[in-house]
């Protein structure tokens, strides 16, 4: 079975500076995919970046990035540039690749526990 | 499009109450999903469906169950409540197609069992 951890259980970021929270994982696949998720006090999981393991060119939307380690089974998120709207839960989670095959388990989502992000003034 | 679309938003049972949370989506997805939410666990899988007609058990099924009779809704049920399941359900639903689906997620329902 697969788990993602992240143990940073809450983080703090100055407006307009960059913060990284950490996430691993652990998997015998060789194919999956990589997540982030934003929960804001809505409630709301709102997909942030997605990462394909066979690609090695690390995702980026706008002032999101990732740095993925495949070897080290390592997918750490950066913010950019932060601001007060980023302050929200955010949750690591892996899926199977196995998904070519229409299989609903596959299709499945694994959860870390969640950090929390504070973006202060 | 509506998305994906929970009903109740909050609910508060007594124990031994029974509910029904739906989950609807209109997007046509086959695939659904019933997670629940508990502090410092992050979201766990209860039942998923593959199709109209089909359900299956994720990590925690016991105490629920599950139906898909129309491919837009998929039902959880609690037969008999338990302060246990206090927490927040999240439905979600995926279109298999490609390699790159997305799971969407419907806003949530707060369950408190007293």
């Amino acid at each position: 079975a697969q788990t993602v951890t992240q143990s940073q259980p809450e983080m703090s970021v100055q407006e307009a500076e960059t913060v990284t929270l950490s996430c691993t994982y652990d998997t015998s696949e060789s194919d999956y995919y990589l997540f982030w998720y934003k929960q804001p006090p809505s409630r709301q999981m709102i997909l942030v970046i997605r990462q394909e393991a066979y690609k090695q060119q690390n995702a980026t939307e706008n002032r999101f990035s990732v740095n993925f380690q495949k070897a080290a089974k390592s997918f750490s998120l950066k913010i950019s540039d932060s601001q007060l709207g980023d302050a929200a839960m955010y949750f690591c989670a892996y899926r199977s690749g196995l998904s070519r095959r229409r299989t609903g388990t596959a299709s499945k989502l694994t959860f870390g526990t969640g950090t929390r992000l504070q973006v202060t003034l | 499009n509506a998305g994906v679309t929970q009903t109740p938003k909050f609910r508060v049972l007594k124990t031994g109450q029974s509910m029904t949370l739906l989950c609807a989506q209109d997007m046509n997805h086959e695939y659904m999903y019933w997670y629940r939410q508990d502090p410092g666990m992050g979201l766990r899988l209860i039942h998923y469906s593959v199709g109209e007609g089909t359900t299956a058990k994720g990590e925690v099924p016991d105490g629920y169950n599950v139906s898909r009779l129309k491919k837009q809704n998929f039902l959880l049920g609690l037969e008999s409540a338990a302060p246990s399941q206090t927490s927040v359900y999240f439905c979600a639903s995926t279109e298999m197609r490609g390699i790159t689906d997305t799971q969407y997620f419907g806003p949530g329902t707060r369950l408190t069992v007293l």
